[in-house]
């Protein structure tokens, strides 16, 4: 079992609604990323990270943004939820270096948006 | 574009047969390949890593194949067992521009019958 850790795991909101859904890992990865997974779809990447003060955007243009403070630490967050944000938010680690590295993934959040 | 397919259809077997997956790319010369379990509402778990210059790896029971002429990627699980259903993606790197990050395909279903 992996020490990445997602909260929450289950989130029904209202559309303007700020939130945060909060990634940790206890690995000591210096890589960390975001993904937004639909039903039976690709896992597209929307941030990532590669140490502390570093971000990136994705793939997926995202409304969302993310933050890096702590290595152990990757929150990502919606300013104004929309019913367009309803989607599964995985987060994930790897280790550091360049090079092919397995990715270490969360159980995920499921994001509902009213 | 860069484009990774794997089949959306479901694959059906009975318990003890071997399982193959495939995933087929085009518009991509990837210096690794991997392959992850995804169960539902869960995020992914790393399984094998290939790179471009094996032909096959083998991990237990499970056996990947990698032809870069054919641009294809076959992932075997042999004497298969109802605990293996699950939903199995691909995943190529290096992305466009360099980036280690992995892309994901969206997966195949496995559903393995006693």
């Amino acid at each position: 079992e992996a020490d990445i850790y997602q909260t929450p795991r289950y989130l029904v909101i209202g559309t303007g609604k700020k939130i945060t859904l909060e990634c940790s890992q206890t690995m000591g990865h210096d890589k960390m990323y975001w993904y937004q997974q639909d039903p039976g779809m690709e896992l597209h990447l929307i941030h990532y990270s590669y140490g502390v003060n570093s971000t990136e955007k994705g793939d997926l243009s995202s409304e969302s943004t993310v933050s890096r403070i702590r290595t152990e630490h990757f929150p990502l967050t919606l300013e104004s939820a929309r019913p367009s944000h309803t989607s599964q938010y995985l987060c994930a680690s790897s280790e550091g270096g360049t090079g092919a590295y397995e990715q270490y993934f969360g159980p995920g959040t499921r994001l509902t948006v009213t | 574009s860069q484009k990774i397919e794997q089949n959306s259809e479901a694959l059906n077997i009975q318990e003890g047969k071997t399982a193959t997956l495939t995933c087929n790319y085009t518009n991509y010369s990837p210096a690794y390949l991997q392959w992850y379990r995804q169960d539902p509402g869960r995020g992914p778990v790393f399984l094998l890593l290939i790179r471009e210059n094996e032909k096959e790896k083998r991990k237990e029971r499970l056996k990947v194949t990698f032809d870069t002429t054919l641009k294809q990627s076959l992932f075997h699980i042999t004497a298969s067992q109802p605990a293996d259903s699950a939903t199995y993606l691909c995943a190529l790197g290096p992305a466009s521009g360099g980036s280690y990050i992995p892309t994901f395909g969206r997966g195949t279903s496995l559903i393995v019958h006693p």
